[in-house]
Formats: C-alpha cells, sequence, structure tokens
C-alpha cells in the first residue's frame, strides 16, 4: 500500500506570514507528484505537476519543490493573504500507474 | 477553462434505495473519468477508473454491482450507488482529464452523500 503523508495536518498564520508544508511519498518508482489547493465548498484546483528531481515550480506567491530521491516535496506559500486559505492536497503517481495517491492534506488558515 | 461539474452537490437518501451522480466536462472532452471518495479525516481515495465506452476499471474493494459507472460520452460520466446502506455515506467526487490520468485532473466539487 502506498503512502503518502503531509505535514502538519494543520496550519494557522497570520496574514503576511510565509509559511511552508511537506509532503512525503515512497522514493522508489517515482514517476510524478501532483500538488490542488482546495477551497471549502469549491473544486480541488490543480496547482502543479512535478516529475523531475529537483523541479521548483512557482505560480504567483506559492512555490513547491521536489526531492524524488528522498521521498518528499515542499509547497511554500510567500505573504500569506486570507485567500490563500485552504487545505492542500498532494497525491503521487508511481511508474506504471495512471492513479493519483493522495494525502490528507495540510489545511490552512491565514488570520488578518 | 477545464471547468467539471457534480450533480447533485448533497443528496439525502432512505436505506436501500439507488442514488446516481453525474459528473460533467463543460469545456473539454474527457478521455478519462475518475470517481473517488472520502470519508471523514482520511485522504481521496480512487474507486475506479472510467474511459468513455469501455467498461470502468474498479480499484480493489470497490463493489462493481453496488457501484455503477456509465461513462457515455466524451463529457459524462455517472456513478449510481445501488441499494445504498449507512456505511455508503460518504464524499464522492469525480475528476476527469483530456489526457491520461497522469496529466492534470480537473475535479469536480463533490456530493455529500447521507444514507438514512
Amino acid at each position: 500500500i502506498l503512502n503518502v503523508e503531509q505535514s502538519p495536518q494543520s496550519l494557522h498564520v497570520q496574514e503576511g506570514d510565509s509559511t511552508n508544508f511537506t509532503c512525503s511519498f515512497p522514493s522508489s518508482n517515482f514517476y510524478a507528484l501532483h500538488w490542488y489547493r482546495w477551497e471549502t465548498a469549491k473544486s480541488p484546483e490543480a496547482l502543479f505537476v512535478m516529475t523531475l528531481n529537483g523541479d521548483e515550480k512557482k505560480k504567483g506567491r506559492i512555490s513547491a519543490t521536489l526531492n524524488t530521491k528522498e521521498g518528499y516535496s515542499y509547497l511554500y506559500i510567500k505573504g500569506s493573504q486570507p485567500e490563500d486559505s485552504a487545505t492542500y492536497l498532494c497525491a503521487f503517481i508511481q511508474g506504471g500507474s495512471e492513479k493519483l495517491v493522495f494525502g490528507k492534506g495540510t489545511k490552512l488558515t491565514v488570520n488578518p | 477553462g477545464a471547468v467539471v461539474s457534480q450533480h447533485p452537490s448533497w443528496v439525502i437518501c432512505k436505506s436501500g434505495t439507488s442514488v446516481k451522480i453525474e459528473c460533467r466536462s463543460l469545456d473539454f472532452q474527457a478521455t478519462t473519468m475518475f470517481w473517488y471518495r472520502q470519508f471523514p479525516k482520511q485522504s481521496l481515495m480512487l474507486m475506479a477508473t472510467s474511459n468513455e465506452g469501455s467498461k470502468a476499471t474498479y480499484e480493489q474493494g470497490v463493489e462493481k454491482d453496488k457501484f455503477l459507472i456509465n461513462h457515455a460520452s466524451l463529457t459524462l460520466s455517472t456513478l449510481t450507488v445501488t441499494s445504498a446502506h449507512p456505511e455508503d455515506s460518504s464524499f464522492y467526487i469525480c475528476s476527469a482529464t483530456p489526457g491520461t490520468g497522469t496529466d492534470t485532473q480537473y475535479f469536480g466539487p463533490g456530493t455529500r452523500l447521507t444514507v438514512l
């Protein structure tokens, strides 16, 4: 059974703070890692698809890095805003598969 | 672009009845659609993968006779929970992709099913 872990489970920060959280996944037979942002009562929104070791991707104030050799990815948010409040999900795809295996997510709350 | 709708957003039904949930890709043709289920405090778990015009592929432990999936067109997939029981109460969410499952999947907003 593939195990994808996200930490922390939840996080409260003040507006303007920068923050980061972690996704851990199996380091063997890696194919891709997806990050999603999920606001309450909305559809999960795709942020990044990462495939290469050392990948760094950026979308506005959000960026992500990938280390496939040690099996982790970091998501960074610079200068958090209340609208960044959401659950951030990562999902791992193993080589030879098309299935997303999700972590439980990190719930971020940004207080004004 | 890449919008997926899901209907209904919530449903309450009596034990023993069947419930149909629709998933539509509104602005692209979905080669592949996926159905997931999420129980409280758990991660999204893949139930089945469906390709237009062919039978769905179910994950281990998911009863295909209970969770009927029909991917009748490139923009519509339906999940029917047959003879629902309280243990089927969960959050069901679909996703669709114009490519393969390794490409970005676009998700619907989900359906909350409560079986009394």
